[in-house]
């Protein structure tokens, strides 16, 4: 049974430090969505490949997130540097197409 | 930008009641999926509707896509403690790259 993996599961920072996250898609899924989940702002989307290109990240803060597909089985969330309003559940999906979507295990993050 | 919302947030039931969640868009869409993440889980993929009217059964899963494809409903009949979770619509607007927004989500919860 194919699924999403990421790593790591959970990570607690400290303000400042730079975190990274990783995900592996579905093999032959050419879309990846890294989302961010708070109790706050529900599911945000942070950024949108399709085919390893970036689509979309206009939901990422620019000036700290970053994200990349090195590539077709590693999509990387880079916050460089870390604060605490960071602090939340990082998912990655991948898709064949944008409307079925099969979510990771999320990272969860914690930025003291 | 594109908007999703549902309602209500939060539903409370008493175990073999029915609940239905509402999701409406800003902007008329191509099709709608429908997702349940579990508590502490994430988001599953549970179905995707295209055409205006639809109507589509899971078991005690019914889910609708309004005539102008700007609104949708997930009616479940008696419902179970195992419904428990948070259910998610998300939105395909028409035209440029396939554009996922996801809405605001529906916690449920049962009283057994």
């Amino acid at each position: 049974d194919a699924r999403v993996t990421q790593t790591p599961r959970h990570k607690v920072t400290e303000m400042g430090q730079e975190v990274t996250m990783r995900c592996q898609p579905i093999l032959g899924h050419n879309t990846v969505f890294w989302y961010r989940q708070t109790m706050m702002q529900g599911l945000e989307l942070l950024a949108y490949f399709r085919n390893r290109a970036p689509l979309d990240d206009s939901g990422m803060p620019k000036d700290r997130f970053s994200a990349e597909m090195p590539d077709a089985t590693l999509a990387t969330l880079k916050i460089q540097p870390s604060e605490p309003r960071d602090s939340a559940v990082y998912f990655c999906a991948s898709g064949p197409r944008p409307d079925t979507q099969y979510f990771g295990p999320g990272t969860r993050l914690t930025v003291l | 930008g594109q908007q999703v919302m549902q309602i209500p947030q939060y539903q409370h039931v008493q175990e073999g009641e029915d609940f239905t969640t509402y999701c409406n868009s800003s902007t008329t869409l191509s099709n709608i999926q429908w997702y349940k993440q579990r508590p502490g889980g994430h988001p599953v993929f549970l179905i995707q509707l295209v055409k205006s009217g639809e109507v589509k059964k899971q078991k005690r899963l019914t889910f609708q896509f309004g005539e102008a494809k700007k609104n949708s409903s997930l009616h479940i009949t008696a419902t179970q403690t195992t419904d428990v979770g948070t259910y998610f619509c998300a939105g395909v607007k028409s035209g440029g790259y396939q554009k996922v927004t996801f809405g605001t989500g529906t916690k449920l919860q049962v009283i057994p």
